[in-house]
C-alpha cells in the first residue's frame, strides 16, 4: 500500500521569505513523487514531479523539491515566495500502474 | 485545447435524488481517475480507468458508479445521493502511470 503524510496543514510565512512544505510517503516499492497546486476554486495543476534520476527536481513558479529515499520524504521548498505563490498544495505518490495517492494538502499563506 | 472539460461545475441535489457528473478530455490520455476532495482530507480515489474498457474501484467507491463511454468520456454517477456526498469532485486524466495529472476545474455538489 502507498500512503503519503503532508506534516503541516498551514504553513503563514511573509513574502520575500523562504519556505518548506513538507511531504512524507510510505511504499515498499519504487516510487514516483508529485506536487499539485491548487488555487483557490480552481482544480490541481503540477508543480514538479520525481520520476527516477536526479534527486533534486525543478518545477514551475521557481519551486523545487528534494527526493530523500532514506528519509522517504520529498519537501518543496522556494527561497523566496510572492503573494501570488498563496494556495493549497498537495503532495502525491505513485507506485507501479496504480492511481495516484494524495496528501491532505498544505495552506500556504503568503502575507505581506 | 481544452484538456479536461466537467459539467456541471455547480449542482445541489435532493437526497435520494440521482445525477451523472460528465468528465471529456481531448489529450488523447489512455487513463481516467474520479477524486473526491474534502477539507482536510486532500484527494481522494472514487474510481478509476486505467484503459478505455476497464474500470477499478478506488479507496471511496461506495454510493458510486462509473462508465467509460470512450477512450475521451469518464462518467460518474450518483444513484440516491446522501449528504455524505456533498464535496467538491474532479475528473483528471494521464498518459499513463508515471506521468502527472491533468484535472478538470471541478464539479461543486451539495446535497441537502
Amino acid at each position: 500500500a502507498q500512503s503519503v503524510t503532508q506534516l503541516d496543514s498551514q504553513v503563514p510565512v511573509f513574502e520575500e521569505a523562504p519556505v518548506e512544505l513538507r511531504c512524507n510517503y510510505s511504499s515498499s516499492v519504487s516510487v514516483y513523487l508529485f506536487w499539485y497546486v491548487q488555487y483557490p476554486n480552481q482544480g490541481l495543476q503540477l508543480l514538479l514531479k520525481y520520476l527516477s534520476g536526479s534527486t533534486l527536481v525543478k518545477g514551475i513558479n521557481g519551486f523545487e523539491a528534494e527526493f530523500n529515499k532514506s528519509q522517504t520524504s520529498f519537501h518543496l521548498r522556494k527561497p523566496s515566495v510572492h503573494i501570488s505563490d498563496t494556495a493549497e498544495y498537495f503532495c502525491a505518490v505513485g507506485t507501479g500502474r496504480r492511481a495516484l495517492t494524495f496528501g491532505s494538502g498544505t495552506r500556504l499563506q503568503v502575507q505581506p | 485545447n481544452a484538456g479536461v472539460t466537467q459539467t456541471p461545475k455547480f449542482q445541489v441535489l435532493k437526497t435520494g435524488q440521482s445525477m451523472t457528473l460528465q468528465c471529456a478530455q481531448d489529450m488523447n490520455h489512455n487513463s481516467m481517475y474520479w477524486y473526491r476532495q474534502d477539507p482536510g482530507m486532500g484527494l481522494r480515489l472514487i474510481y478509476y480507468s486505467a484503459s478505455e474498457g476497464t474500470t477499478d474501484k478506488g479507496e471511496v467507491p461506495n454510493g458510486y458508479n462509473v462508465s467509460r463511454l470512450n477512450k475521451r468520456e469518464f462518467s460518474l454517477r450518483l444513484e440516491s445521493a446522501a449528504p455524505s456526498q456533498t464535496s467538491v469532485y474532479f475528473c483528471a486524466s494521464s498518459v499513463g502511470p508515471g506521468n502527472g495529472y491533468t484535472f478538470g476545474s471541478g464539479t461543486r455538489l451539495t446535497v441537502v
